[in-house]
């Protein structure tokens, strides 16, 4: 049982906008800051948002981050083949200073 | 560049123990609170263990409590991962990772190491 609750799947066809939530508490994302992630098979997670709504540089800006109260979402627009994977929404637990907390990940399908 | 190479995994039997390391490189290491995250076949991302930047402060996951520890060496820029008690549970691929810094002081993810704890 992951502490943030993601839906386990979504799916758009190309070209389209879909929106991935992330719900937590007042223990976490209610006093902190929201990153996201993309995860593709074989491997390491890559960094999409950080700080809520921020940009790495190189990630483009179809990806957007938002966050309101305990809950964050990401969006992706102009959907592409390239975007099916897997992300994952990351917090920190307020009581554990410096602790993360991971939501269960969301399934994403291009169909 | 930021860099994060684990090492240290592989195969034991249940009831053992690995030491996995994490050699960091083009930051400042011991500036930063350093984390380990894991990942089971066919599982989502899960939270291992915390360490502050001088080790004065160490957290866990219940899963692996009293069982893993955590430490760092600033002087050699590593992070390691004391695993005992191995369960099969426990099989999985083990992250290191860079806290975010603020701003664009990004958060940083090594390879990732693979261990299997099987009889």
């Amino acid at each position: 049982q992951s502490v943030l609750t993601q839906p386990p799947s979504v799916s758009g066809a190309p070209g389209q906008r879909v929106t991935l939530s992330c719900t937590g508490s007042s223990s976490n994302i209610g006093p902190g800051v929201v990153h996201w992630y993309q995860k593709l098979p074989g491997t390491a997670p890559k960094l999409l948002i950080y700080g809520d709504n921020n940009r790495p540089s190189g990630v483009p800006d179809r990806f957007s981050g938002s966050k309101s109260g305990t809950s964050a979402s990401l969006a992706i627009t102009g959907l592409q083949a390239e975007d099916e994977a897997h992300y994952y929404c990351q917090s920190y637990d307020s009581s554990r200073s410096g602790s993360w907390v991971f939501g269960g990940g969301t399934k994403l399908t291009v169909l | 560049q930021v860099r994060l190479v684990e090492s240290g995994g592989g195969v034991v039997q249940p009831g053992g123990s690995l030491r996995l390391s994490c050699a960091a490189s083009g930051f400042t290491f011991s500036k930063y609170g350093m984390q380990w995250v894991r990942q089971a076949p066919g599982k989502g991302l899960e939270w291992v263990a915390f360490i502050r930047y001088d080790g004065s402060n160490k957290y866990y996951a219940d899963s692996v409590k009293g069982r893993f520890t955590i430490s760092r060496d600033n002087s050699k820029n590593t992070l390691f991962l004391q695993m005992n008690s191995l369960r099969v549970e426990d099989t999985a691929v083990y992250y290191c990772a860079k806290d975010w810094g603020g701003g664009d002081d990004y958060i940083a993810w090594g390879q990732g190491t693979l261990v299997t704890v099987s009889s």
